[in-house]
């Protein structure tokens, strides 16, 4: 089966650094998403990696390690409309199914 | 970038009834739409991935029957939710992969939020 693991809450302060961690085990793996959810809304595209590296956009950097089924979201310069649901998800089964991680619910306080 | 929308936002239906959502896809064609399910506080979960011309693939565990889908156009898929339950409340979202390129980026529609009484 697919599993992939996210810390469920986590919290931080304006201005500073903070790194999602995402861990997974899937039959198959086609690359991985980082998804942005403000409540009550649908998921905003945040980064994609296939290869292993880091991959930097802006205040957002994501980093793979297809060898240890791991991946991380970096958010730089925190501010507080950053707070939200942030979403790992992988692409399995023939490169189109995305499966979702339960997503790491960020307070960002002052 | 690419825009998905979904109709109606929000809906509020009796028990027993059907509910139709739409999902288009704005700016580009779209051969594969996906629909999701989200459950408060809970990660989206796949319930089936529709095929523009051909029939959707449903995931395990998610009743093709009650949940009927078609993709008539490359812009449009419906899914319909046959003589809906107050367990069918949730928040359903739909995706749109753009026709095969670099990337596998899948663009999400802003969802519709389900009340079944």
């Amino acid at each position: 089966g697919q599993n992939i693991d996210q810390p469920t809450e986590m919290t931080a302060t304006e201005g500073a650094i903070v790194q999602i961690n995402c861990t997974y085990q899937t039959s198959g793996f086609n690359g991985l998403f980082w998804y942005q959810q403000h409540a009550g809304e649908a998921p905003t595209f945040l980064s994609y990696n296939v290869l292993d590296g880091l991959e930097e956009k802006g205040r957002f950097s994501s980093f793979l390690s297809r060898s240890k089924g791991y991946s991380y979201l970096l958010l730089k310069e925190l501010q507080m409309k950053d707070s939200a649901s942030y979403l790992c998800a992988v692409i399995t089964g023939g490169g189109n199914k995305l499966t979702f991680g339960t997503g790491t619910q960020l307070k960002v306080e002052l | 970038g690419a825009v998905v929308s979904q109709h109606p936002s929000r809906v509020i239906c009796k028990s027993g009834t059907s509910v139709k959502i739409e999902c288009r896809s704005l700016d580009f064609q779209a051969t594969t739409m996906f629909w999701y399910r989200q459950f408060p506080k809970q990660s989206l979960m796949l319930m089936a991935t529709s095929n523009e011309g051909s029939k959707a693939t449903y995931e395990q565990g998610v009743e093709k029957d009650k949940f009927l889908i078609n993709h008539a156009s490359l812009t449009l898929s419906t899914l319909t939710v046959t003589s809906a339950h107050p367990e069918d409340s949730s928040f359903y979202i739909c995706s749109a992969r753009d026709l095969p390129g670099l990337e596998e980026t899948q663009y999400f529609g802003p969802g519709t939020r389900l009340l079944v009484l």
